[in-house]
């Protein structure tokens, strides 16, 4: 099991459609959870972080973290064109046998809004 | 705020050379700084942890003899891939966390594509 998993995609969606993008992670003690976005050839663009359970919510995204179920998801709303892009999501996890915790990356899920 | 520069974006060098590449926060003190590749169409990896003062961290499979970091001020971290090969060959990433701990924020810079022939 991958430490940070989430679907590569492609996911498409009609521009003004919601975008839904989720994530599960292994460690149940992670605590900080982030969400880059990351267009092809960049580096990767800090859109949220979440610490709390529930929903968290900046203009047209919105984080939803559930350590219960160890899942965390972004929602764009009104989605654009311009929001074509790959979507990390990031975990704060416990590095086996080191006793460090470093940010963790999944692979990536590839959005597509269509115009 | 959070501004995180990286010099230079591109470079193309011949096997056998070293190569240094900087990092640095613009608008912030990062006790902490971190270096990350990323192979086409994967996700990154986490290469090393850079403390200011300090010697850096390195993840697992990551050479220290080979990639040498120096973290010299709350500004500057900087990575050199010395003699470097094709299979070297990356898109490098440096981030900086503001705070104290990888608990907050990391903000990355622009990246750095290596190219070695």
């Amino acid at each position: 099991q991958k430490e940070v998993e989430q679907n590569s995609g492609p996911l498409s969606v009609p521009e003004g459609a919601i975008a839904s993008l989720n994530c599960t992670y292994s460690d149940r003690g992670s605590q900080s959870f982030f969400w880059y976005r990351q267009y092809s050839g960049k580096s990767p663009e800090l859109i949220m972080s979440i610490y709390s359970n529930g929903d968290k919510e900046d203009g047209r995204f919105t984080a939803q973290l559930n350590k219960a179920s160890q899942y965390v998801s972004l929602l764009i709303r009104d989605s654009q064109p311009s929001d074509s892009a790959t979507y990390l999501c990031a975990v704060n996890l416990n590095i086996m046998d080191t006793g460090r915790r470093a940010l963790t990356f999944g692979s990536g899920t590839r959005l597509q809004v269509q115009p | 705020g959070a501004v995180v520069s990286q010099h230079p974006s591109r470079v193309i060098c011949k096997s056998g050379t070293s190569v240094k590449i900087e990092c640095r926060s613009l608008d912030f003190q990062a006790t902490t700084m971190f270096w990350y590749r990323q192979f086409p169409k994967q996700s990154l990896m986490l290469m090393a942890t850079s403390n200011e003062g300090s010697k850096a961290t390195y993840e697992q499979g990551v050479e220290k003899d080979k990639f040498l970091i120096n973290h010299a001020s709350l500004t500057l971290s900087t990575l050199t891939v010395t003699s470097a090969h094709p299979e070297d060959s990356s898109f490098y990433i440096c981030s900086a966390a503001r705070g104290d701990s990888s608990y907050n924020e990391q903000f990355f810079g622009p990246g750095t594509r290596l190219t070695v022939l």
